[in-house]
């Protein structure tokens, strides 16, 4: 159980497009998704927090409107990197915390290549 | 939350225990201690969290000590696939938003 997918796995896109990724909790519902970001023998570091069918919380500067999260359902969140810049490449990592409990599953990240 | 400090490498054998000390001086009484493993390119995976008693569960062995300023993570039998990076992370129940802060880790690299 506690099973966290992200499609996709890695994705190469153009200077100026914009990117989707996808977070699905795969066997719980997830009332509060987070979203992180690692940069090459970096940690991981908070980007947003996501509640279920409210607005997300951004970290101190992180762009909201460049980094678009969406989390429409208790199984599902999305990020948009929107007009992508190589400085975006990074891997990108949702978790997901089931509601009542505290413990948190990763999703086995995706990888973004900005050209 | 309390701030972490864990050594940036270390080196263990295959199939010997490999202790991981991670220390959290400034820890308060509402905080347990999380430990996460990261191995190349994938997303962390949880291994074990405790408050004060000693933890086990079939990844690791927790221990914490009695002033709960530091702990170990102990791998009984390492093997090549434990080779990533041991994240230990220290949280308050009382997190509003239950996220987690990630510190640098311990690479630990086991060889054959």
């Amino acid at each position: 159980g506690a099973v966290v997918s992200q499609h996709p796995s890695w994705v190469i896109c153009k200077s100026g497009t914009s990117v989707k990724i996808e977070c699905r909790s795969l066997d719980f519902q997830a009332t509060t998704m987070f979203w992180y970001r690692q940069f090459p023998k970096q940690s991981l570091m908070l980007m947003a927090t996501s509640n279920e069918g409210s607005k997300a919380t951004y970290e101190q500067g992180v762009e909201k409107d460049k980094f678009l999260i969406n989390h429409a359902s208790l199984t599902l969140s999305t990020l948009t990197v929107t007009s992508a810049h190589p400085e975006d490449s990074s891997f990108y990592i949702c978790s997901a915390r089931e509601k009542g409990y505290n413990e948190q599953f990763f999703g086995p990240g995706t990888r973004l290549t900005v050209l | 939350d309390a701030k972490t400090t864990q050594p940036p490498s270390m080196d263990c054998a295959e199939g010997r225990a490999a202790n991981l000390p991670c220390n959290h001086s400034t820890i308060s009484g509402n905080e347990y201690v999380y430990w996460y493993r990261q191995i190349h390119s994938q997303g962390p995976q949880y291994i074990i969290h405790g408050l004060k008693n000693n933890e086990t569960n079939e990844m690791a062995s927790l221990i914490i000590t009695e002033d709960r300023k530091s702990s170990t993570l102990i791998l009984p039998h390492a093997t090549l696939r434990d080779t990533a990076v041991y994240y230990c992370i220290v949280r308050s129940t009382n997190n509003a938003g239950n996220m987690l802060t990630f510190g640098g880790g311990t690479r630990l690299m086991v060889k054959p």
